[in-house]
């Protein structure tokens, strides 16, 4: 079955960084592509980007809105996904979902809330 | 990027009822190489995360109750349902794969009438 599972997410303060992580499993990791998509509160569904999995090389798309800002990696010896995000903005609280798009299977979701 | 924008942004349906929800992109999202539609319906129901109905524009994802049905080509894309039931109240969203970037409509909010 497969399973992912997102952690690291809680309460910053603006300007500060946070490291999520995404954990795999029920797959072979490092075949597929993996994405990262946020919902702030009520509102809707807003794509991050994706890094590469399998002949790729773990190369990255990002939405021009986060680009230089968030960061994606991998560790595919982990199963695990990553999202850097830094110099966080009060807008930026939401809900981060990882997904494998390929087969459409989501994360439960990881909240990050920025406030001071 | 690539805008994708949904009509109407709700709709109230009575059950037993056929439900249509509207997504249109800004430029193609049909491969000419592989003739495929690059677009997918997700069905988002309270405190969950969305759940795959449609990908390649009318492919049906497995489990999903033959009343969904998708259909469209190129920037105009429709998600039916045919007939509406209590479990099928959801925020729905489209969202085109072709391009790097992969945005989402705005959403669709269905109602019971």
């Amino acid at each position: 079955e497969v399973q992912l599972v997102e952690s690291g997410g809680g309460l910053v303060q603006p300007g500060r960084s946070l490291r999520l992580s995404c954990t795999a499993s029920g797959f072979t990791f490092g075949e597929y592509t993996m994405s990262w998509v946020r919902q702030a509160p009520g509102k809707g569904l807003e794509w991050i980007g994706f890094i590469r999995g399998g002949v790729d090389g773990a190369t990255t798309e990002y939405a021009a809105s986060f680009k230089g800002r968030f960061t994606l990696s991998r560790d595919d010896s982990k199963s695990i996904a990553y999202l850097q995000m830094n110099s966080l903005k009060t807008e930026d609280t939401a809900l981060y979902y990882c997904l494998r798009q390929s087969g459409g299977y989501w994360g439960q979701g990881a909240l990050v809330t920025v406030s001071s | 990027d690539i805008v994708m924008t949904q009509s109407p942004d709700s709709l109230a349906v009575s059950l037993g009822e056929r439900a249509t929800i509207n997504c249109k992109s800004s430029q193609s999202v049909l491969n000419s190489s592989n003739k495929m539609n690059y677009l997918a319906w997700y069905q988002q129901k309270p405190g969950q995360p969305p759940k795959l109905l449609i990908y390649w524009a009318s492919a049906r994802e497995s489990g999903v109750p033959d009343r969904f049905s998708g259909s469209g080509s190129g920037t105009d894309f429709a998600l039916t349902i045919s007939s509406l039931q209590p479990e099928d109240v959801a925020v729905y969203y489209c969202q085109q794969y072709y391009s790097p970037s992969y945005t989402f409509g705005q959403g669709t909010k269905l109602e019971i009438k």
